[in-house]
């Protein structure tokens, strides 16, 4: 049964730090990887899509890179800003439908 | 430029009384979920739809039910709703490449 975990659970950084977050899964048998974004008490927005042929994906200050082998993926986040805080979340699509699996996120906090 | 719908934002309802919730979609796409998420968890999928086909998850509970009149909308009926189901009520659709798109959520409270 697949298995998605992200570490930390909650990170606090200084406005302008680069920042990774973690995103692990114990099933190497993924169709994709998705990252999305949750502001408190909205809804979800998907941040960038990694297909489970490709490394990584780029948009803006986001990079999110994968490693099916592993069992793992990592979201950095460049020069982080105020605007950045919210809760990010993980989830891999089950190769054998169309269901995604989620970790619980990791609550990002940037100060200004 | 709205992709998914949610109606309404915000909903109220008492103990027992039934409650619906919309979602409409102008992305066409073939699949659109339903999710409930509780305060500090992740998404739990209710349902899906690969066009007309519906899907029931094994854990979702009977007082849930889910109609889908065409590709656009997808509505999410509570027939009973208990204290229990006071969550944030999500729908998604998915692109051909596996993109979930979701809607800003509706926020059910039950009195």
């Amino acid at each position: 049964k697949q298995e998605v975990t992200q570490i930390p659970a909650a990170l606090s950084v200084p406005e302008g730090e680069n920042l990774v977050l973690n995103c692990s899964f114990t099933d190497s048998a993924i169709y994709n990887l998705q990252w999305f974004r949750q502001d408190p008490g909205k809804g979800l927005t998907s941040l960038l899509l990694i297909q489970s042929s490709q490394r990584e994906q780029t948009s803006g200050r986001l990079n999110a890179s994968l490693d099916k082998s592993s069992g793992r993926s990592t979201l950095y986040i460049a020069a982080s800003q105020p605007g950045d805080s919210a809760t990010y979340l993980c989830a891999v699509e089950d190769g054998n439908n169309r269901k995604l699996i989620w970790g619980l996120g990791t609550s990002l906090a940037v100060n200004p | 430029d709205a992709m998914v719908i949610q109606n309404p934002r915000y909903q109220v309802t008492q103990f027992g009384k039934p409650v619906t919730l919309s979602c409409s979609q102008t992305l066409n796409h073939n699949v659109m979920y339903w999710y409930q998420q509780k305060s500090s968890q992740a998404p739990k999928l209710l349902f899906h739809y690969y066009d007309k086909d519906f899907n029931n998850e094994a854990d979702t509970p009977d007082n849930f039910q889910s109609r889908r009149p065409n590709t656009s909308f997808c509505f999410l009926d509570i027939r009973s709703p208990g204290l229990g189901d006071a969550a944030m009520y999500l729908c998604a659709t998915s692109s051909p490449w596996g993109e979930q798109y979701f809607g800003p959520g509706t926020r059910l409270t039950v009195t």
